[in-house]
């Protein structure tokens, strides 16, 4: 069973245009977490959930806005696509929260957003 | 701000030979530096991490080498096998922020040829 999975694995959209990356983890964790990785490979946080909280909001354009249902799930909406925002983006996922825990992060397989 | 500097960029080693891979970081506060290793097409994947509270951490073929007072650690591959070409990259994370925040090296392109 995948642990960490992401939907669609490539997205190919117009400017403009709003769409969105699913992500699910079955690992039980508490915490998920979105990526941006960047033609050159760069890995950035963009975005960290708690059980539904969110508790990392980093300098991200408010075009994007993650959305958790549930802790199994955290989702990535963007608004008005820009040709700047083709990247891989990752969901990840993290066992514990708070202190001392475990910061052992579990990636998915990624989605590869190209827009034209 | 870059606050974990890697190097190098890439890397070439053949078969059999040892890699060497280099991490620099500014914030003392970071507590918990793990390895990551992601192959074309997926996601990175957790290879080893080590707290400052040892200098050296071991599983296998994958050692971390930990220098508190340089603020430095390495990650080194021994007997290097093709197998192990993918792109490395080394984070950090403070841990008494509560959110395992990890802030992420450039990565480094590692070719093993055979």
């Amino acid at each position: 069973d995948t642990a960490v999975s992401q939907t669609p694995k490539y997205l190919v959209t117009q400017m403009g245009n709003d769409k969105s990356i699913k992500c699910e983890q079955n690992l039980g964790h508490d915490t998920m977490y979105w990526y941006k990785q960047d033609s050159k490979k760069f890995l950035k946080i963009m975005f960290s959930y708690n059980n539904k909280e969110l508790i990392i909001n980093e300098t991200v354009p408010n075009r994007f806005s993650p959305k958790s249902p549930d802790k199994a799930h955290l989702n990535l909406h963007i608004n008005s696509l820009e040709l700047g925002d083709s990247a891989v983006y990752f969901c990840a996922s993290s066992p514990l929260w708070g202190q001392g825990a475990n910061h052992e992060q579990y990636f998915g397989p990624g989605t590869r957003l190209t827009v034209t | 701000q870059q606050q974990v500097k890697q190097s190098p960029q890439s890397l070439i080693v053949q078969k059999g030979g040892i890699s060497i891979i280099n991490c620099a970081y500014e914030n003392t506060a970071f507590d918990y530096f793990p390895w990551y290793q992601q192959f074309p097409g997926k996601g990175p994947a957790l290879l080893i991490a080590i707290r400052p509270d040892v200098s050296e951490k071991k599983e296998g073929r994958f050692t971390i080498s930990f220098n508190k007072s340089a603020k430095q650690f390495s990650l080194h591959i021994m007997d290097s096998q093709p197998g192990d070409s993918a792109t490395y990259f080394c984070a950090a994370s403070e841990g008494s922020s509560n959110t395992g925040k990890l802030i992420f090296g450039q990565g480094t392109t590692l070719q093993v040829k055979p």
